[in-house]
């Protein structure tokens, strides 16, 4: 069975950092997803992680630890449109994706 | 390039009702994929299908079922809906279902049964 657990809403300041953490325990282990997903639209894919350590992409970066089972999304210089949710995704033994419930984040000015 | 579009975008249904929901891609992507996502739930498999002439059942399977006659098209068929069947739905598609693939989602589908 899949268990992913991450913090049901964040709310930060514009031009802050904002750290989103995730924790899995799941049968099976090819990697882990971040998407965002702004209210009322489809998920779209930020980052893969599949190997321990940090992943950078401009203002977002994802770290993974495979032997702790943790994972967490950093979004810098906060900006507005950057309001939304993050879902954390583990990619199982039979390449399918589990989904953790996602988190909300509200950037306020 | 209109990626995936799903249809209709909104759809309130009665009860016992029999309800096709709509997906097409045009990336040629092998592998296709039904969620579902309700509120503090995430996004749930309903069933998915890695190529042409194959289906395959995800977490949540039970009052749905799918066909897969060509890429391009991957329809969801309630039979039967019933109201814990209310939710938003999403096609997505990658470019095989094995090994690492991003998934690309359709806009979804807002489904309400009374």
């Amino acid at each position: 069975g899949q268990n992913i657990d991450q913090p049901t809403e964040m709310t930060a300041t514009e031009g802050a950092i904002v750290q989103i953490n995730c924790t899995y325990q799941t049968s099976g282990f090819n990697g882990l997803f971040w998407y965002q997903q702004h209210a009322g639209e489809a998920p779209t894919f930020l980052s893969y992680n599949v190997l321990d350590g940090l992943e950078e992409k401009g203002r977002f970066s994802s770290f993974l630890s495979r032997s702790k089972g943790y994972s967490y999304l950093l979004l810098k210089e906060l900006q507005m449109k950057d309001s939304a949710s993050y879902l954390c995704a583990v990619l199982s033994n039979d390449y399918k994706l589990s989904f953790g419930a996602g988190t909300t984040v509200t950037v306020r000015a | 390039i209109a990626g995936i579009t799903q249809a209709p975008t909104s759809q309130i249904l009665a009860a016992g009702r029999r309800m096709t929901l709509r997906c097409t891609q045009d990336m040629r992507h092998n592998a296709m994929y039904w969620y579902r996502q309700d509120l503090g739930l995430g996004l749930r498999l309903i069933h998915y299908s890695n190529t042409a002439g194959t289906t395959g059942k995800g977490e949540v399977p039970d009052g749905y079922s799918v066909s897969r006659a060509n890429t391009d098209d991957f329809p969801l068929t309630l039979a039967s809906a019933v109201p814990s069947q209310t939710s938003v739905y999403f096609c997505a598609s990658s470019d095989s279902g094995e090994g690492y693939n991003e998934q690309f989602f359709g806009p979804g589908t807002r489904l309400t049964v009374l």
